[in-house]
């Protein structure tokens, strides 16, 4: 299976200044296609799971832009400019180039 | 709108079997995979099981594989999981999710609002 380590574990904030999650796997993502097939989510508080990034730094629709994905192989990043207080939740990172499809552990971003 | 609502959720005794729904809407519903993922009480988000646009494929983690079976109908456009000898372990909100395309192997762009699964004697 593909292990998928997120780091920090938890993060505290000022709104306004920016955050970086790390993500990493145990094998690559990178698809014959070119495109890394790997995806961040954010948990909001008592809410679904929400798709911020896919193939590694596409931004899904609706996405405000101060979010960004980068990487490629098996090191990736996600990235808010400036993160605001609407922000506050857990970040996934999850993989699905191979079955079992699976996640890192969650990263928590709080506001100081 | 994409709409995901599950149902048939709730308390089963261990060794017992539940059968969860979802009902899609918004979207042509036979094009896309569909998914299942939970999340036990305070903890992260495991894939369970996923199947392709035309429920020729579907796959499974191990945790629930000879337990679990996955089955979606494109003229009601619904996808079910049926449970069967359920464990403590099984315990978790189930989310149905969107699959982006219409192969298993990739991600999720909608979620459902998630059941609760609770197995306990």
């Amino acid at each position: 299976d593909i292990v998928m380590t997120q780091s920090p574990l938890s993060l505290a904030v000022i709104p306004g200044e920016p955050a970086s999650i790390s993500c990493r796997s145990s094998q690559s993502l990178l698809h014959g296609n070119g495109y890394n097939y790997l995806a961040w989510y954010l948990q909001k508080p008592g809410q679904s799971p929400q798709v911020l990034i896919y193939l590694g730094s596409i931004r899904a629709s609706g996405v405000p832009d101060r979010f960004s994905g980068s990487g490629s192989g098996t090191d990736f990043t996600l990235k808010i400019i400036r993160v605001e207080a609407e922000d506050v939740g857990v970040y996934y990172c999850m993989q699905s180039l191979h079955t079992p499809l699976t996640f890192g552990g969650g990263t928590k971003v709080e506001i100081k | 709108e994409v709409q995901l609502l599950e149902s048939g959720g709730g308390l089963v005794q261990p060794g017992g079997s539940l059968r969860l729904s979802c009902a899609a809407s918004g979207f042509t519903f036979n094009t896309y995979a569909m998914s299942w993922v939970r999340q036990a009480p305070g903890k992260g988000l495991e894939w369970v099981s996923s199947i392709s646009d035309s429920g020729v494929t579907a796959d499974y983690a191990d945790s629930v594989k000879g337990r679990f079976t996955i089955s979606r109908d494109n003229s009601k456009n619904m996808v079910y999981l049926q449970m069967n000898s359920l464990r403590a372990e099984d315990t978790a909100v189930y989310y149905c999710a969107k699959n982006w395309d219409y192969d298993i192997l990739t991600g999720y762009d909608y979620w459902g609002q998630g059941i609760l699964v609770t197995v306990s004697s």
